[in-house]
């Protein structure tokens, strides 16, 4: 079985300012797929960020970037000058090479103040 | 632009009548899921379908039932739709690869209000 912990439940940022997202997560498998996806308001679930694990450079998108640690199976989410825009639900998730069974986080919800 | 499109957005319905949710998709990808979302939930994916094959999640309901009469289109059918059905429904799409090693991408949800 596989989990995907999200140990903040609520964030906050200042508008341009940087903000931390943390996940970890626990598998048996030596591959596999982590990614995080946001939830605005409007709910539609929007695809962030997404890292290989046999990948040792962390992925970065824009102003999204993540640190990956795979040996302390660490997947955290930065946010870089922080936009109104932001302001969502983060989901952390997990996919394995054995299934498209996709775990999520339980979520963070970001708040950025103007 | 290609993407997951849910019909309808918001679906009223009453206790025990049948209800049917709509997913469609331009991407032309081979499979297809179903998450439940319950408000401050994460998603909890009910079932996929990979081509034609249906894969049933082993702790969903037999209440939910789905459909994919081709590779646009599939549907989520609620049979006697109970007040804890209420909720978000989330279709995703995943591109065809045999190791199902994909990214998923999803529609704007289904929110279903059970009366």
């Amino acid at each position: 079985a596989q989990t995907v912990t999200q140990s903040q439940p609520e964030m906050s940022v200042q508008e341009a300012e940087t903000v931390t997202l943390s996940c970890t997560y626990d598998t048996s498998e030596s591959d596999y797929y982590l990614f995080w996806y946001k939830q605005p308001p409007s709910r539609q679930m929007i695809l962030v960020i997404r890292q290989e694990a046999y990948k040792q450079q962390n992925a970065t998108e824009n102003r999204f970037s993540v640190n990956f640690q795979k040996a302390a199976k660490s997947f955290s989410l930065k946010i870089s000058d922080s936009q109104l825009g932001d302001a969502a639900m983060y989901f952390c998730a997990l996919l394995p090479p054995s299934g498209s069974r996709l775990t999520f986080g339980e979520g963070t919800q970001l708040t950025v103040n103007p | 632009d290609a993407m997951v499109i849910q019909n309808p957005r918001y679906q009223v319905t009453q206790f025990g009548k049948p209800v049917t949710l709509s997913c469609s998709q331009t991407l032309n990808h081979n499979v297809m899921y179903w998450y439940q979302q319950k408000s401050s939930q994460a998603p909890k994916l009910l079932f996929h379908y990979y081509d034609k094959d249906f894969n049933n999640e082993a702790d969903t309901p037999d209440n939910f039932q789905s459909r994919r009469p081709n590779t646009s289109f599939c549907f989520l059918d609620i049979r006697s739709p109970g007040l804890g059905d209420a909720a978000m429904y989330l279709c995703a799409t995943s591109r065809d690869v045999v190791t199902y090693q994909e990214t998923q991408y999803f529609g704007p949800g289904t929110r279903l209000l059970v009366l």
